[in-house]
């Protein structure tokens, strides 16, 4: 199974909003409402951020939100803040019952 | 709270074993799955794979298969996850996550245990 694809790096100012892409194949981000997105600060543990494509668990900011077209799916982050620095991950649900990542972004704030 | 609380560091030499837990609490132990990540250093997070609680049903990873295992003990509510012949691309943080449902939502994990392989 390999790795989702998304952008090395993005970077946007305070208050501006960014957009991270995940793109699979049907057999992955296409096949399934599985989507989710997780944030990891240096040193830290990932933190799940979107589940099932665009829902947030509970104690998650709104400025968050997924989306998904064919086999890609998107993270976007409006307003952004300092704090939002970090790295990004998007997972996919696989037609082999597996779990598969993307690579990772890491989103630096201006 | 739910939490999941992992084995300390490991370091071990190539071809040995390692095993590492992952306690849980705060939840019905049973009622979700586990599912074990591991991130080299400086690397993305790279999935492992995933045991039930409630019936051990697993599912590895194709690059690991052979070499990994995943058990639980529900009498203590605590997740295993072990790998052999390890060699020195091994060398990685492991998180063990609470898997809810199906799909990849992974809520929350542990703090991550760090085994190194080296000679």
């Amino acid at each position: 199974q390999s790795a989702l694809t998304q952008p090395a790096s993005v970077s946007g100012s305070p208050g501006q909003s960014i957009t991270i892409s995940c793109t699979g194949t049907s057999s992955d981000v296409g096949g399934y409402n599985y989507v989710s997105w997780y944030q990891q600060h240096p040193g830290k543990a990932p933190k799940l951020m979107i589940y099932d494509v665009s829902n947030r668990p509970s104690g998650v900011s709104n400025r968050f939100s997924g989306s998904k077209s064919g086999n890609t799916a998107s993270l976007t982050i409006s307003g952004l803040q300092a704090e939002d620095e970090a790295d990004y991950y998007c997972s996919s649900y696989t037609s082999s019952s597996s779990g598969v990542f993307g690579g990772g972004t890491k989103l630096t704030v201006l | 709270q739910v939490q999941l609380v992992q084995s300390g560091a490991e370091v071990k030499k190539p071809g040995a074993s390692v095993k590492v837990s992952c306690k849980a609490s705060g939840y019905t132990f049973t009622s979700y799955g586990i599912s074990w990540v591991r991130q080299a250093p400086g690397q993305g997070l790279e999935w492992m794979g995933w045991i039930s609680a409630y019936n051990g049903n697993t599912n590895y990873a194709q690059k690991l298969q052979g070499r990994v295992t995943m058990t639980t003990d529900t009498s203590t509510s605590t997740a295993y996850m072990e790998l052999r012949s390890l060699r020195s691309d091994d060398t990685a943080v492991y998180y063990c996550a609470r898997k809810l449902a199906a799909g990849t939502r992974f809520d929350p994990w542990g703090q991550g245990t760090l085994v190194t392989v080296s000679s």
